[in-house]
């Protein structure tokens, strides 16, 4: 069955230390999204890629980067400059880059700061 | 710019009881409306979709109808279950003009808790 594996599903951070959420999809799906979400609040946007080799800043990027050399991968890197990294970290993908077919989602990455 | 409010939850209903999960939005031009769930430690899936005015979606019992006059879109069903006790998330495709920008904005979400 197609859809969007996440790994790991639970992730712990050093002080200082970068990490790599993994995101894969078989999806065939153009368009990427890795959104944070945090206890009681909605999805924020961390960062979007709509074609392969490009992607932009969402509105929370500082502190997180990102690459997109394949089309069935998205990883996000939480980066030591991200002060408050700890929450849960959700990837979806999309047939069609405007959005408006909506999004399906990975089953997200609990990350924590130790 | 563009958002989405939510009724604060939690919601506690009995179970087949009537369920509403007040939804209204501000957005420019004509966007596509969605509700997502979110069942514990897990990731949002798609409920229901509707892509302009008056137009209806339905998923698994729930309901709801694009509302453009009061920019509403109000989730509803008609008898709900325990295994329906979960976080429900409203959203909105946002647009730039007559374009699509691909990022979807979604609402503090409303958690349902069933009780039997």
């Amino acid at each position: 069955d197609g859809g969007i594996t996440q790994s790991p599903k639970y992730l712990f951070r050093k002080e200082g230390q970068n990490v790599t959420l993994s995101c894969e999809q078989n999806l065939n799906h153009d368009a990427m999204y890795w959104y944070r979400q945090d206890p009681g609040q909605g999805l924020r946007l961390i960062y979007y890629s709509q074609i392969v080799n490009d992607f932009q800043k969402g509105d929370i990027a500082e502190g997180y980067s990102v690459s997109r050399e394949k089309k069935e991968s998205f990883p996000l890197t939480v980066t030591s400059a991200q002060k408050n990294p700890t929450a849960f970290y959700l990837c979806a993908s999309s047939i069609d880059p405007g959005g408006a077919s909506g999004y399906t989602f990975g089953s997200g990455t609990r990350l924590t700061v130790v | 710019g563009d958002s989405v409010t939510q009724m604060e939850g939690p919601v506690t209903l009995s179970e087949e009881a009537f369920l509403t999960i007040n939804c209204t939005y501000t957005a420019t031009g004509y966007p596509s409306l969605f509700w997502y769930v979110q069942y514990p430690g897990e990731g949002l899936q798609l409920l229901l979709k509707a892509t302009k005015a008056d137009d209806k979606g339905s998923n698994k019992g729930f309901e709801a109808t694009y509302r453009k006059e009061t920019t509403s879109f109000h989730l509803e069903k008609g008898s709900v279950q325990v295994s329906d006790s979960a976080v429900y998330f409203c959203a909105l495709s946002d647009r730039r003009g007559s374009s699509n920008t691909g990022k979807l904005i979604f609402g503090q979400g409303t958690t349902l808790q069933v009780k039997p």
